[in-house]
């Protein structure tokens, strides 16, 4: 049973394009949503992270979207570039818990083309 | 201030054998955990320890799979009588407190192929 749903499996966008990856989750009690980024042959590396008493969040050209509700979030790459090709991964937590894992989506293999 | 590190970073083992694989955390982190990456899925949790302690390990499959945070030393992932389908790449993270609350730095992975 995946925790963490992600889509699209993979994504192709234009240099300078918008790259957007979505996430949506099922468990009320998540409560930390990091996204990692993960080159080939190298372990992930944290992105972004939002935690739900936000709506967004943004560092450089990095956006996370959350939506309580639908209990949707989403990752935004503005101005995209070949150097962000990379594997991208959601994932979800439950902070304080004695499980203290992350559930991860199924990532989203991005190519940025020129 | 060296990142996580695991090695190796490739391993093949034939079927049977034991297969085992060392993570370092970062100095001053005392929280690792295990993740086990198959070919097109994200990662899934195994286990989680503290200095001498297994914290959880709902993760883990019950047979074969073992792992341990000695006092001293690194973490240790073992797999006895290892078969194809522990074909995978294995990542340990390290936290400073519990990664539920901060950011988990991952090490490069061992990437195990058993043949």
């Amino acid at each position: 049973q995946q925790q963490v749903k992600q889509s699209p499996q993979s994504l192709i966008v234009q240099k300078g394009g918008i790259s957007i990856i979505n996430c949506a989750y099922e468990n009320t009690a998540f409560d930390y949503f990091p996204w990692y980024q993960q080159f080939p042959g190298k372990g992930p590396a944290l992105l972004i992270a939002i935690r739900p008493d936000v709506s967004e969040k943004k560092e450089g050209r990095f956006t996370i979207s959350f939506n309580k509700s639908a209990k949707q979030f989403s990752l935004h790459i503005m101005d995209s570039q070949p150097g962000d090709s990379a594997t991208y991964f959601c994932a979800a937590s439950i902070p304080g818990s004695t499980g203290n894992q992350f559930y991860f989506g199924t990532g989203t293999s991005l190519t940025v083309i020129p | 201030n060296a990142g996580v590190m695991q090695n190796p970073r490739h391993l093949v083992r034939r079927r049977g054998q034991e297969a085992r694989l060392r993570c370092s955390p970062m100095k001053g982190h005392s929280h690792v955990y295990w993740y086990r990456q198959l070919p097109e899925e994200g990662l899934k949790f195994m286990v989680y320890l503290q200095k001498e302690n297994i914290i959880d390990e709902s993760g883990m499959p019950k047979e074969r799979f073992s792992a341990e945070f000695p006092k001293e030393g690194p973490s240790i992932l073992r797999i006895q009588q290892v078969v194809r389908g522990d074909s995978a790449a294995y990542f340990c993270a390290s936290s400073p407190i519990s990664h539920g609350d901060t950011e988990a730095f991952f090490g490069q992975g061992t990437r195990l192929t058993v043949v």
